[in-house]
């Protein structure tokens, strides 16, 4: 069935360090989403992405999508405790309502 | 500001109990989800609702039922409880196309004795 894979499962980086969580599909994707969750909340959206190859930002977040829409990334620069929580991707396949969410990344930043 | 909300944020019920999850969105959103989030498994897609009286299997819907009566409520239906159902359930709610964000709620960890 349609799946996809985040890695890495678990990262803890130093407070200034970069941080990369990175989401694969077997097949196609439609667009894919990105979502974080705070500890002890609820995911909260970050982005979407829909073209082949986008790349957009959010201040410090850089989010990728694949030339082939089958995978993606998101790259955080010189992290901060305000970064502190799960990443998700979830992403939607051509024809049906659902999005498939990766397993997540916790990311935990070191002081 | 979009809200979504969940009828209790902790619950404890016994193995063979029914249990009713609600989740109400004032948005006006076509469609309306339910998973359970686990660690390592990420959130799985228990059943989507995209109108009234409309829903859709994910892609775990086994123990599971729902109901969509009205546009703004979802309600998630553990027929038997089983200690495997201990979880935590999210509702998520969203406009029409797939182009649009999810809005979760709060949340409901469940606790299967």
């Amino acid at each position: 069935g349609q799946q996809v894979m985040q890695i890495p499962q678990y990262q803890h980086v130093q407070e200034g360090e970069d941080f990369t969580t990175y989401c694969n599909s077997s097949t196609t994707l439609s667009n894919i989403q990105w979502y974080k969750q705070r500890p002890g909340g609820h995911p909260v959206f970050l982005i979407q992405l829909v073209k082949s190859g986008e790349v957009k930002k959010q201040k410090r977040l850089t989010f990728q999508f694949g030339e082939a829409k089958k995978n993606s990334s998101l790259h955080i620069t010189a992290t901060q405790t305000t970064d502190v929580g799960t990443y998700f991707c979830a992403g939607c396949y051509s024809g049906t309502y659902k999005y498939i969410f990766g397993t997540g990344t916790r990311l935990k930043v070191l002081a | 500001d979009v809200k979504v909300t969940q009828s209790s944020r902790y619950l404890v019920k016994r193995t063979g109990e029914k249990v009713f999850l609600e989740c109400v969105q004032d948005m006006d959103h076509e469609n309306m989800f339910w998973y359970r989030q686990d660690p390592g498994l990420g959130l799985r897609l228990i059943y989507f609702s995209y109108d009234v009286k409309m829903k859709e299997k994910g892609d775990i819907p086994e123990g599971y039922s729902v109901s969509r009566e009205k546009k703004e409520r979802f309600s998630l239906i553990l027929e038997s409880a089983s200690t495997n159902q201990t979880s935590m359930y999210l509702c998520a709610s969203r406009g029409s196309g797939n182009l649009y964000e999810q809005y979760f709620g709060p949340g409901t960890r469940l606790t299967v004795t």
